[in-house]
């Protein structure tokens, strides 16, 4: 079958640096995202990743390896406001999106 | 950036009742667009799929005759909850993604739908 696996909630502290993992078995993969959801509100892309390798935007950087099937969303300078779920996402080969059930980031002062 | 808009925002309904949900794409046309829904600190859970101009394909375990899906243009799908029960109370999400499989889904801002 197919598979998403991520944590079910990190903590981390305002200023620093995490790291959220995800792991997927897919028949086929045709890209992996990742999007950011705030309690009460509807997921917002951040990012695509279909090459191996890391893609940097800003403060967040998405990182693949689909040998391994494995993907990182790393976020830097932690603020306050990125307490929210993380969902990571693989395009099947029928384009159709694996949900993985979100990673809860608690944000600490 | 893609922008897809989701009304009403919010809506309160007796039980028995029927509720319209409508989701456009504004500035892309949307080939493909999908109905999840959201139960309270739990992930996305696909209902449906659609394409314009065709029927949707239902998520086993959705009934197709409650919940009704029309997409009859590449700018709007709707979803609607018919003869509502308090257990369908739920945040309706809808998303839409234009051709070509790397195209991320834009999502709507969500519904939060409350039978009484």
């Amino acid at each position: 079958g197919q598979n998403i696996d991520q944590p079910t909630e990190m903590t981390a502290t305002e200023g620093a640096i995490v790291q959220i993992n995800c792991t997927y078995q897919t028949s086929g993969f045709n890209g992996l995202f990742w999007y950011q959801q705030h309690a009460g509100e509807a997921p917002t892309f951040l990012s695509y990743n279909v090459l191996d390798g890391l893609e940097e935007k800003g403060r967040f950087s998405s990182f693949l390896s689909r040998s391994k099937g494995y993907s990182y969303l790393l976020l830097k300078e932690l603020q306050m406001k990125d307490s929210a779920s993380y969902l990571c996402a693989v395009s099947d080969s029928n384009y159709q999106l694996i949900w993985g059930a979100g990673t809860k980031l608690i944000i600490k002062p | 950036g893609a922008v897809v808009s989701q009304h009403p925002s919010r809506v309160i309904c007796k039980s028995g009742t029927s509720v319209k949900i409508e989701c456009r794409s504004l500035d892309f046309q949307a080939t493909t667009m999908f109905w999840y829904r959201q139960f309270p600190k739990q992930s996305l859970m696909l209902m449906a799929t659609s394409n314009e101009g065709s029927k949707a394909t239902y998520e086993q375990g959705v009934e197709k005759d409650k919940f009704l899906i029309n997409h009859a243009s590449l700018t709007l799908s709707t979803l609607t909850v018919t003869s509502a029960h308090p257990e369908d109370s739920s945040f309706y999400i809808c998303s839409a993604t234009g051709t070509g499989g790397s195209s991320p889904l834009h999502f709507g801002n969500g519904t939060r739908l409350t039978v009484t």
